[in-house]
Order: C-alpha cells, then sequence, then structure tokens
C-alpha cells in the first residue's frame, strides 16, 4: 500500500511570508496528525483531525498556524507569517484506530 | 500537561552489546506505548509497541518492558548491529488520542 505522502519536501522562505504544506494520508486512515519536529528533538503534536473534524489543536499557534482537512482525505498546513522558530520539519502522519501511526518524509522549512 | 521523559540523549555501544533506552511518562490514563526509530531524512517508523495490559513484549531482537506503577517503559536492543544507529523516540497515548513523544534517544553502534 502506498506511504503518506508529502509535499514539499523543502521550502525555504523568508520571514514574514507565507508557506503551506500538503498530506495525502494512508487510504482508508481516518486519524490525521500534524507534528513539528525541530532539530534535535521529538516530534510536537501540532494538530490531529479524525475524518475532516478537529479532535486536538491545543498546542497549534492558531495566530499563524492553520490547517484543514478537507473531505477527511487529503490536508494542508498553512503559516503565516513564519517567524525564524518556525523552521523545523513538518511531519504527517496517518492511522487507524489502533494507535499506531505512519509517517511521510516530512517537509524540511528553513525561515531566513 | 502530559509529558514523555526519555534517556539517555546518545548512546553509544559495540555492535553486538546490548543497548537500552528508558522513558517515564506522566499521565496514568495512557495506555499505548510505542517506539519508532528514525533515519536520516525520513520520518519515524515503529518498530515495537506495548499497551497497558501486557508488561513485556520481544520481537526478535527488540523488547520492550513497562512498569505501569512507576510509568516507567524502556526499549531492549540486542546483539547490536550497525544498521541499528539511528535516533529512537518512544511516546506515549491514550488508544492512540494525542500521541507524546520523548526527545529522542541517538544511538550509535561501532563497528
Amino acid at each position: 500500500e502506498a506511504g503518506v505522502a508529502q509535499s514539499p519536501r523543502y521550502k525555504i522562505i523568508e520571514k514574514r511570508q507565507s508557506v503551506a504544506f500538503w498530506c495525502n494520508p494512508i487510504s482508508g486512515h481516518a486519524t490525521l496528525y500534524w507534528y513539528q519536529q525541530i532539530l534535535g528533538q521529538g516530534p510536537k503534536l501540532l494538530i490531529q483531525f479524525q475524518n475532516n473534524g478537529v479532535v486536538d489543536d491545543s498546542q497549534l499557534p492558531k495566530d499563524r498556524f492553520s490547517a484543514e482537512r478537507l473531505k477527511g482525505v487529503d490536508s494542508t498546513l498553512k503559516i503565516q507569517p513564519a517567524k525564524l522558530e518556525d523552521s523545523a520539519v513538518y511531519l504527517c502522519a496517518s492511522s487507524r484506530l489502533t494507535g499506531e501511526l505512519f509517517f511521510g518524509e516530512g517537509s524540511r522549512l528553513t525561515v531566513l | 500537561g502530559e509529558n514523555v521523559e526519555q534517556h539517555p540523549s546518545t548512546l553509544s555501544v559495540q555492535e553486538g552489546d546490548s543497548a537500552v533506552i528508558k522513558c517515564t511518562y506522566s499521565d496514568s490514563a495512557s495506555n499505548y506505548f510505542p517506539w519508532y526509530k528514525q533515519e536520516l531524512g525520513k520520518g519515524p517508523q515503529l518498530i515495537i509497541d506495548i499497551r497497558s495490559n501486557v508488561g513485556e513484549k520481544k520481537d526478535q531482537r527488540i523488547a520492550v518492558t513497562l512498569n505501569k506503577t512507576a510509568k516507567h517503559f524502556s526499549l531492549h536492543i540486542t546483539e547490536t548491529q550497525p544498521e541499528d544507529s539511528a535516533v529512537y523516540f518512544c511516546a506515549a497515548s491514550k488508544g492512540g488520542f494525542k500521541t507524546i513523544f520523548g526527545a529522542g534517544t541517538r544511538l550509535f553502534v561501532k563497528a
């Protein structure tokens, strides 16, 4: 089965610009997650969707980050405006109800 | 809030030796404890997991133990090989809801 697809793999922007990341989860996985992984740290959950509803977004900086999951499949994560501290790898993951997360390869963001 | 602490941050072993990574969690309602391996430039990949109704689980050279009373769980890798070199993350969740990760352990296996 195809894995979790993410794009772009790499993005370099200047601070105060905007950026968007796209994720296509594994077919049939109802739950989708966006994690932020800063260099040398563990993944930090930003938002969790169940189908197209938000289950948890308590750690999403809502003044600059937004995410949506239309039709319960693909998802986009947007940052506007970006700050230097947003430089990180943005990981998308999906799962069934068992708990195992399947991760994509991530989108590496560099903010200059 | 919920927290998962992981030790050590770096671990260097000789090929063939064992490696042990330890984690503690704060939320007593956590009932699912996965371990992920992350190689350079890739997303984390599940290597083994354990649920709160089990104290120990083994899969070939990898084993995980869970002490619910102490809120501790550990990963044991025996007969380490150079290809085991990677970053390992422990995590905790409540039935897959809100999986919280530790900070990671960078394992080096020297040939």
